[in-house]
């Protein structure tokens, strides 16, 4: 399948800092990446979809000024926790659809491997 | 009611035994169907994706949908040790959905 890379794979900052998590597509151009949060024990929970070229849509009850998303090529999209706090401690994880994969199975999604955050 | 339910479990079975996994979903416009395998502190792994009623199988993996009866589940043969993980349905309308997931374990 596809590969999805993340970056940092975890991070640990102050509160009140901002922190950028980077998801690349590695081997094909996403033209839509999706950001997610997982908390323990947990299902995910989808906060934001990426659009290269346009805005972020988020979903109810997600702050956009906190999370802060830039999709600027078709291979890279940013998600920047901006002022964070403890209760932003979570698994952020992104995801990318490769539009070469044919019908049927359009909608598959790539995982990366995720960035665990922790605000002290 | 959820989106996308699941039985959170733990399900344990034997070493070898089928493993039996459900899910339900709300939405009748859902067009695409999926199971993901995560293991602790990882992130999701796509195993399945099945887009139209019946069954559909892929080594030791049988996943079935039934639109009707708004189901799929996903069946696991000769289940091993290194299957225990936590199993996630997803469904997508728009946008892909997933359920809380089930955790599997499988004794040895």
């Amino acid at each position: 399948g596809a590969v999805v890379s993340q970056h940092p794979s975890w991070v640990i900052c102050k509160s009140g800092t901002s922190v950028k998590i980077e998801c690349r597509s590695l081997d094909f151009q996403a033209t839509t990446m999706f950001w997610y949060r997982q908390f323990p024990k947990q299902s995910l929970m989808l906060m934001a979809t990426s659009n290269e070229g346009s805005k972020a849509t988020y979903e109810q009850g997600v702050e956009k000024d906190k999370f802060l998303i830039n999709h600027a090529s078709l291979t890279l999209s940013t998600l920047t926790v901006t002022s964070a706090h403890p209760e932003d401690s979570s698994f952020y994880i992104c995801s990318a659809r490769d539009p070469a994969v044919l019908a049927g199975s359009t909608d598959t999604q790539y995982f990366g491997p995720g960035t665990r955050l922790t605000v002290l | 009611q959820k989106e996308v339910e699941q039985n959170s479990g733990p399900l344990s079975v034997p070493e070898g035994a089928i493993a039996s996994l459900n899910c339900t979903y709300s939405d009748r416009g859902s067009q695409s169907f999926f199971w993901y395998r995560q293991y602790s502190g990882k992130s999701p792994e796509l195993i399945m994706s099945i887009y139209s009623n019946g069954d559909k199988e892929d080594g030791r993996f049988t996943a079935q949908l039934n639109k009707a009866s708004q189901y799929v589940s996903l069946l696991i043969r000769d289940s091993q040790p290194s299957d225990s993980a936590t199993y996630l349905c997803a469904v997508t309308v728009n946008d892909m959905r997933f359920g809380a997931g089930t955790r599997l374990t499988v004794k040895p």
